[in-house]
């Protein structure tokens, strides 16, 4: 059980706008910033969003990270099918000396 | 191309250890602090060891602290994880991380593409 909460699944069709989630604490997400990750389907994590709200190199500006208190989002716009995948949100805890990872969300294009 | 490569992977009895290694090609290792991180098949991400670029700071998560070691040789551009007394729960895809150097901020962006861990008598 990750001590960040992300919503085990979330849908949307092509084009629309959907929100991944991830809730923390006072110890990650209210002092550090949050970093985003996308899966594909048997393949390795790739970097999507770091601080908050950057993107790497290479990534679509369809995807944009928030952050609000403890809590933090990821935004998909545009949605496409190939956006199917596990996303995950990451930070620093304080009280575990560590990072951790939030359960991980997947994704459905329907 | 910037790449890193894990090999080492296989199986081990409980008790057993493996040697996991993880060779950079593409940029320079020895400028980049480094990390662990493992995933059980079809389940979540999960660190399990960070090393600076000097090897002067180390963390380990709880749940292999005092089994695992991390290591690395910045001469070979490479990167090591010790693992002793594998336990069953240590069965997951190994993934060797670059780490985007920022303090206490998880910004893992190049990722290896893993290598199989399984534990079982």
């Amino acid at each position: 059980q990750s001590v960040l909460t992300q919503p085990p699944s979330a849908s949307g069709t092509p084009g629309q706008r959907v929100t991944i989630s991830c809730s923390g604490s006072s110890s990650n997400i209210g002092s550090h910033t949050v970093n985003w990750y996308q899966q594909l389907p048997g393949t390795a994590p790739k970097l999507l969003i770091y601080s908050n709200n950057q993107r790497p190199s290479g990534v679509p500006d369809r995807f944009s990270g928030s952050k609000s208190g403890t809590s933090a989002s990821l935004a998909i716009s545009g949605l496409q099918s190939d956006d199917e995948a596990d996303y995950y949100c990451a930070v620093w805890d304080d009280s575990l000396s560590g990072p951790v990872f939030g359960g991980g969300t997947k994704l459905t294009v329907l | 191309e910037v790449q890193l490569v894990e090999s080492g992977g296989g199986s081990a009895q409980p008790g057993g250890s493996l040697r996991l290694s993880c060779a950079a090609s593409g940029f320079t290792l020895g400028v980049y602090t480094m990390n662990w991180v493992r995933q059980v098949p079809g389940k979540g991400l999960e660190w399990t060891s960070y090393i600076s670029s000097s090897s002067r700071t180390i963390f380990y998560a709880d749940s292999v602290r005092g089994r695992f070691t991390v290591s690395r040789d910045n001469a070979k551009n490479s990167l090591y994880l010790q693992m002793n007394s594998l336990r069953d729960e240590d069965t997951a895809i190994y993934y060797c991380v670059r780490d985007l150097g920022v303090p206490y901020n998880p910004g893992f962006d190049i990722w290896g593409q893993g290598t199989m861990v399984t534990v079982s008598s």
